[in-house]
C-alpha cells in the first residue's frame, strides 16, 4: 500500500507570494492532518480534515488555509508569504474518524524556503 | 493534550536495550500514549501507542506504569539506524483533539557503534 505522498517535496518562494501545497493519503483514510516544523517552534499543527470538513484548527493566523476534496487529497495555502514561513510542512493520514487509538502515518513533507 | 516530559537526549551502544522515559502525569483516561520518532528531516514514523497495558509490535516494546503517569519505551537491540528524535505523546486525538498530537521537544538518541 503507498503511504502518504506530499508534493512538491521543495519549494522556493519570495514573500508576498502565495504557495500550496498537497497531500495524499494512504488509500482508506479519510482524515488528514498538517502541521509546521520549525528549527524554533518544532512541530506545530495546523489544522485536520475529515471528509471535507474542516474539524480541528491550531493557532495559525488566517494566512493558512486548507481543504480536502471528496477522495481525501487534502491542500493547503498560505497566501501572503513571510520569510517565518520558512519551514517543513508535513501531512500526515489516519484511518480513525472519531474515539479509540489514533494512528498518523506521516509523508515525507514539504520543505518550503521563503526569501 | 497531555503535557509530556522527556529527556533531552540519550545514548545507547549498538546491540542494547534502548530505554527512552517519559512523564505524562496529567494524562486523562482517554487519551492514549503515542511514540514516534523522527529520523533527521524526514516526517514522524509512527512506533507504538497504548492506552494501559503494556504493548509490544516488531519495532519496540511499551511499558506504562500502572496509574498511567509515566511510560518507557524500549528498542530490544538498538542499531545505528535507530539514531532519532523519539517523541512521546499523550493525546485524544481520535475523540475531541480531532486530529491533533501535540508534539514536544523529544529525546535525542544516539546509538553508538
Amino acid at each position: 500500500k503507498a503511504g502518504v505522498t506530499q508534493t512538491p517535496r521543495y519549494l522556493i518562494k519570495t514573500r508576498g507570494q502565495q504557495v500550496t501545497l498537497s497531500c495524499s493519503p494512504i488509500s482508506g483514510h479519510r482524515s488528514v492532518s498538517w502541521y509546521q516544523q520549525t528549527p524554533g517552534q518544532g512541530l506545530q499543527f495546523l489544522f485536520e480534515y475529515f471528509s471535507e470538513t474542516q474539524r480541528n484548527k491550531g493557532n495559525f493566523p488566517g494566512r493558512f488555509s486548507g481543504r480536502q476534496f471528496s477522495n481525501s487529497r487534502s491542500e493547503m495555502n498560505v497566501s501572503t508569504l513571510e520569510l517565518g514561513d520558512s519551514a517543513l510542512y508535513l501531512c500526515a493520514s489516519s484511518l480513525s474518524s472519531s474515539g479509540g487509538a489514533y494512528i498518523q502515518y506521516f509523508g515525507a513533507g514539504t520543505r518550503l524556503s521563503v526569501l | 493534550d497531555a503535557k509530556t516530559t522527556q529527556p533531552t537526549s540519550m545514548d545507547c551502544a549498538e546491540g542494547r536495550a534502548a530505554n527512552l522515559p517519559c512523564n505524562h502525569s496529567t494524562i486523562s483516561g482517554n487519551e492514549y500514549v503515542y511514540w514516534y520518532r523522527q529520523i533527521h528531516s524526514q516526517g514522524p514514523q509512527y512506533i507504538i501507542h497504548g492506552l494501559k497495558n503494556n504493548e509490544t509490535n516488531e519495532m519496540a516494546s511499551l511499558i506504562i506504569t500502572e496509574d498511567r503517569k509515566s511510560s518507557t519505551l524500549i528498542l530490544p537491540h538498538a542499531t545505528l539506524r535507530d539514531t532519532a528524535v523519539y517523541y512521546c505523546i499523550g493525546s485524544n486525538a481520535g475523540g475531541t483533539s480531532y486530529g491533533k498530537l501535540t508534539f514536544g521537544q523529544g529525546t535525542i538518541l544516539t546509538v553508538h557503534p
